[in-house]
């Protein structure tokens, strides 16, 4: 069946553009996850919803950073005012239900995301 | 707060060799555990978990993992690598909500 799918693949973005992430889950997943992962470094966790719900997002790195998810499937990283340091992969997470260790999390290829 | 470190950035080997990279976690409580593989081009995905019961547990393409909870460490092996495991691997802990914790990762080349 189909993954998780996110677009665009990659972006490129002048220093002080703004940038829209989509992420697709897959179809009946509650959860969805956003990372972050820089050059050389493992994936950090960003934000996380529930169904509409945005439970977690302790982890945006700045007010720059927003997510959404209105419907409870698809869901949209937004970065305002892009800089440099916000170069890195952004990858998208989606799994049935979270929180016990018994569903996995499933991600997609990821958005390549570069700064210039 | 929750942290994972995995001891090797860059693993080379060669072929049919024994393979073992080091994990280890913060957390003193009950703690669930994952390895993924991320092999060229291609995205994350799940090798194996831990999350109660036998501390060994084995998970596809035949790696294994042991939870050592005096140790706070939860090993990946292999006991003979083909070129085909060349890959990046990321050990996590999973924290609250399900959110995973994810090591530097390791890179491992295997020559053939």
């Amino acid at each position: 069946g189909a993954g998780v799918s996110q677009s665009p693949r990659y972006k490129v973005a002048k220093r002080g553009q703004d940038v829209a992430l989509r992420c697709d889950p897959i179809s009946g997943h509650v959860s969805l996850f956003w990372y972050q992962q820089a050059l050389g470094q493992g994936p950090e966790f960003l934000t996380y919803f529930q169904n509409e719900a945005q439970l977690d997002k302790s982890g945006l790195p700045s007010d720059r950073f927003f997510a959404e998810r209105p419907e409870g499937s698809v869901s949209t990283l937004k970065i305002q005012r892009t800089q440099q340091e916000d170069s890195a992969v952004y990858l998208c997470a989606s799994s049935l239900v979270s929180g016990q260790g018994t569903y996995e999390q499933y991600f997609g290829p990821g958005t390549r995301l570069t700064v210039t | 707060a929750q942290s994972v470190s995995q001891h090797n950035h860059h693993v080379i080997l060669s072929e049919a060799a024994s393979l073992e990279l080091g994990c280890n976690y913060s957390y003193g409580g009950t703690v669930n555990l994952f390895w993924y593989v991320q092999y060229p081009g291609q995205h994350l995905q799940l090798l194996l978990k831990y999350f109660s019961g036998d501390p060994l547990v084995k998970g596809i393409k035949g790696f294994e993992a042991e939870f050592i909870k005096s140790k706070f460490s939860f090993n990946l092996r292999k006991p003979s690598v083909q070129w085909s495991d060349t890959a990046e691997y990321f050990c996590a802990a999973e924290g609250q909500g399900g959110k995973l914790i994810f090591g530097q990762g390791t890179e491992l080349s295997v020559k053939p």
